[in-house]
């Protein structure tokens, strides 16, 4: 059982915007920053988001995040057969005093 | 340019223990901590603890309280993790990230190529 929640699957068309959700509480998402990874089978996740909206040198702009009080969002417009994968939000949590990972959202291009 | 290289597959029988490296190259090793999360087959990332290699201090999540040692040898920029009383619920991908070292910081933004290590009798 994951601290921070989020849909265990979505799905996209080519070209279509899609949302990942993470919900949290106000000892996590509600009072730290919130990182998003994008991660491939038998690769290493890779860093997609970090402090709630920004995008590492690299990440395209078709990747965007947001945070509202205890939930955090990751839209991907422009989908793209290589997006297919599964996604992870992550921030750091007081009560706990490390990081939490939600449970991951498998996202398929249909 | 940064590299964060692990040993290779291991193979364990419950009760024994793992230890598994994670060799830094690239970037000044003492400004960031090295982190240690797991992934197991079918499930998601999971934080294991934290090392910081200016002091070797370390955190740990409760859960790997006990049966998890990080330390790191500051003359080959390589930290290592050993996990002992390995159950088969243990199986899993083992990966190094690191993060800048500050408190708080949950941005990974190199990792390791991960470990396998296998439980099985």
């Amino acid at each position: 059982q994951s601290v921070l929640t989020q849909a265990p699957s979505t799905s996209g068309t080519p070209g279509q915007r899609v949302t990942i959700s993470c919900s949290g509480s106000s000892s996590n998402i509600g009072d730290n920053y919130v990182y998003w990874y994008q991660h491939l089978p038998g690769t290493a996740p890779k860093l997609l988001i970090y402090r709630n909206n920004q995008r590492p040198s690299g990440v395209p702009d078709r990747f965007s995040g947001s945070r509202s009080g205890t939930s955090a969002s990751l839209a991907i417009s422009g989908l793209r057969s290589e997006d297919e994968a599964d996604y992870y939000c992550a921030t750091w949590d007081d009560s706990l005093r490390g990081p939490v990972f939600g449970g991951g959202t498998k996202l398929t291009v249909l | 340019q940064v590299h964060l290289v692990q040993s290779g597959a291991e193979v364990k029988k419950p009760g024994a223990s793992v230890k598994v490296s994670c060799k830094a190259s690239g970037y000044t090793f003492n400004i960031f901590y090295m982190h240690w999360v797991r992934q197991a087959p079918g499930q998601g990332l999971e934080w294991m603890g934290k090392i910081n290699p200016r002091g070797g201090t370390t955190s740990y999540a409760q859960k790997f309280q006990g049966r998890v040692t990080m330390t790191r040898d500051t003359s080959t920029s390589t930290v290592y993790m050993e996990l002992s009383s390995l159950r088969s619920e243990d199986t899993a991908v083992y990966y190094c990230a690191r993060t800048i070292a500050v408190s708080g910081n949950v941005e990974f933004d190199y990792w390791g190529q991960g470990t396998l290590v296998s439980v099985s009798s």
